[in-house]
């Protein structure tokens, strides 16, 4: 079955440092959601990636899927209070849409 | 994207009782999807909503303990039945919206935190 392995499972930063979130799939994927969630709240739609090596930017936050669309990067430039929470990748099982699994999350926590 | 609302956005049960979780969509569309999160976990998707079919259910989820519905392309409800504490967690709906070159986005509501004590 797919799995979508994520790394770090936790990471804590300074505030003002870079960070780079990593999410694996041992099969090609159909594109790559990322999203982000506080603590016992909803998703927040972050971007969604769909071919091989696109790269999208959101406020200070960036996402690559890579060439073979098996592994996708989040990237967070000078990082603030409030990226912190848990961000979560998830795939799609079908080429059009539909349910979706997901990576077991990266709490993020930054320190001011 | 899509404006998604959950009612009510928590709730403590008693076991042995049910809860049904409204989802509100501000759009038509067609599939919504409901998705549990227990607690430390990731997301586990309990089934599909179709407007005007059966909802299909993933492998560990029955339609007796959470039925569906889905009365029109905009709500749709999740009923937790015969609560136990394991049943214990955060509830959220989501919808699948067309994006742009043929890619479908899922946007998520706020979930619904739920308490079986």
């Amino acid at each position: 079955s797919q799995e979508l392995e994520q790394s770090p499972q936790s990471l804590i930063v300074q505030e003002g440092k870079n960070l780079t979130i990593n999410c694996t799939s041992s099969k090609t994927l159909y594109g790559l959601y990322w999203y982000k969630q506080k603590y016992g709240e909803g998703l927040i739609f972050l971007m969604m990636l769909q071919k091989g090596g696109e790269e999208k930017s959101h406020e200070k936050i960036t996402a690559k899927l890579d060439e073979k669309k098996q592994q996708s990067s989040l990237h967070i430039t000078a990082s603030q209070p409030s990226h912190a929470g848990i961000y979560l990748c998830g795939a799609p099982f079908y080429n059009q849409g539909g349910k979706l699994i997901f990576g077991q999350g990266t709490e993020l926590s930054v320190k001011p | 994207s899509a404006v998604i609302s959950q009612k009510p956005s928590r709730d403590i049960c008693q076991r042995g009782t049910s809860l049904t979780i409204q989802c509100q969509v501000d759009s038509q569309v067609t599939m919504m999807f409901w998705y549990r999160q227990q607690p430390g976990q990731s997301l586990t998707l309990i089934a599909t909503a179709n407007q005007g079919s059966e909802a299909t259910y993933e492998s560990g989820f029955v339609i007796d303990k959470f039925p569906i519905s889905r009365p029109n392309l905009t709500f749709s409800t999740l009923t937790v039945s015969n609560m136990s504490p394991e049943d214990s967690s955060i509830y959220l709906c989501s919808v699948d919206l067309a994006g742009v070159g043929g890619s479908y986005e899922q946007y998520f509501g706020p979930g619904t935190r739920l308490t079986v004590t």
